[in-house]
């Protein structure tokens, strides 16, 4: 089974830039995450679907960053405009129903670094 | 905010000896998972602990789970090179899941 794709796999931008990720779940997931994983740190939680729904918005920044996902399928991660702060990897996970119930199956990241 | 947080932070042993992390969190759960990050890849799922269970085996892997004490702990037994990575648990509370911090192993041939 395809696992979770991530895109770009690096990404460099300066100050004020924006910036974009995309992620393609694993078929058949209801559910997808975006987390924010800062170097030396565990991820966290950014934004939560189930189906093309939000389930949890609570952690992220909304005045900078927005997501989508479209048709319930694949989602994209927004940064306009990027702070130096948002340095970081992105990831996306997906599982086949929701959090703490079931398994969580990580793509491999988007590093982002902004100068 | 983080839920979860591992102990130690760091932990450098010999390659055949056993590792052991803990991990302590602050509201109750439905279960609780542990997850391996090798260096620049996304997180791997280890195991999952339900909260009713108490001791949980996965080939050289243990893990406890003690409600009372709010805490859990991962054994990787004959440890090899290739266990060299970070090591995160995960716990779940009203849907919601939260990493801690993590504990970075490094397991020296």
């Amino acid at each position: 089974e395809a696992g979770v794709a991530q895109s770009p796999r690096y990404k460099i931008i300066e100050k004020r830039q924006s910036v974009a990720f995309w992620c393609n779940p694993i078929s058949g997931h209801a559910t997808l995450y975006w987390y924010q994983q800062i170097l030396g740190q565990g991820p966290k939680l950014l934004i939560q679907f189930q189906n093309n729904g939000v389930v949890d918005d609570s952690q992220l920044p909304k005045d900078r960053f927005s997501a989508e996902r479209l048709k319930g399928v694949d989602s994209t991660l927004k940064i306009q405009p990027a702070k130096l702060e948002d340095s970081a990897v992105y990831l996306c996970a997906s599982s086949l129903v929701g959090p703490g119930r079931d398994i969580q199956y990580f793509g491999a990241g988007t590093r982002l670094s902004v100068l | 905010s983080q839920q979860g947080e591992e102990d130690p932070q760091a932990l450098s042993i010999q390659e055949g000896e056993n590792a052991t992390m803990n991990c302590s969190y602050k509201t109750s759960i439905n279960n609780l998972q542990w997850y391996r990050q090798n260096s620049g890849r996304g997180l791997v799922h280890l195991i999952l602990i339900r909260s009713n269970e108490r001791e949980k085996h996965s080939g050289r892997l243990r893990v406890t789970l003690d409600t009372s004490k709010k805490s859990s702990s991962l054994l990787i037994t004959a440890s090899r090179a290739a266990d060299t990575a970070s090591y995160f648990c995960a716990t779940d509370a009203s849907d919601d899941m939260r990493f801690g911090a993590g504990t970075r192993l490094t397991v020296k041939p």
